[in-house]
């Protein structure tokens, strides 16, 4: 079964660091391009950033530029956003998804989300 | 950044019949990288469309997808009482990925 996982949420305080991880199956990870979206509560959709398959293309919405870093390791399956300099606007559950090809394409598939809530 | 706006913001209509959402660009999406997604309480998105118009794998054909340009069109044909859920449109050719407000479609 084609499936992402994501791990790492948590309840952290403002300033505060994180590590949110998703883990592929299912499907070849290194051919594909992958992002991490995040949705407030009660809010929409928000991109967050972009990896290419072979990490040698990554972008960030200018919400999260310089505060969050993204890899990913093709041999484990294994996608990771490190979140630093946590805010309170950073609260959201944050979903991890796979674009349909190396370098670009819609997001096919999902993972069933993560939650990160900053607050004091 | 593309900017996209989606109309209506809530669209109330009864099972059977048929929806048309909007969703408008603030310039020109290159090669029709538009998608449509959905979205119901609790879950993550659903891929629905790809490329304006190509359904996505297991999305029956009452869904569909067109427009190119800056207007861009999601018509489900005949509502399922499954349909009713929010739905978000996305531009994926260039960075950043935006997406849409989401149109709500209720139960009238």
């Amino acid at each position: 079964e084609v499936q992402l996982v994501e791990s790492g949420g948590d309840l952290v305080q403002p300033g505060g660091s994180l590590r949110l991880s998703c883990t592929a199956s299912g499907f070849t990870f290194s051919s594909h391009s992958m992002n991490w979206v995040r949705q407030a509560p009660g809010k929409g959709l928000e991109w967050v950033a972009y990896i290419s398959s072979s990490s040698s293309s990554i972008y960030f919405a200018d919400s999260v530029k310089g505060r969050f870093a993204l890899s990913r390791d093709n041999a484990k399956e294994s996608l990771y956003l490190q979140l630093y300099s946590l805010r309170d606007e950073d609260t959201a559950v944050y979903y991890c998804a796979r674009g349909q090809d190396w370098n670009t394409g819609a997001f096919d598939i999902w993972g069933q989300g993560t939650m990160v809530s900053v607050s004091s | 950044e593309i900017v996209l706006t989606q109309s209506p913001g809530t669209l109330s209509l009864s099972p059977g019949e048929r929806a048309t959402l909007s969703c408008r660009a603030s310039q020109s999406i290159s090669s029709s990288y538009l998608a449509w997604y959905q979205q119901k309480p609790g879950q993550a998105p659903r891929l629905l469309i790809y490329g304006a118009s190509s359904r996505a794998t297991g999305i029956p054909d009452r869904f569909s997808g067109s427009g190119s340009g800056t207007d861009f069109t999601l018509t489900i044909s005949r509502l399922e009482p499954e349909d009713f859920a929010v739905y978000y449109c996305q531009q994926y050719g260039r960075a950043p990925k935006t997406f849409g407000q989401g149109t709500k479609v209720e139960i009238k």
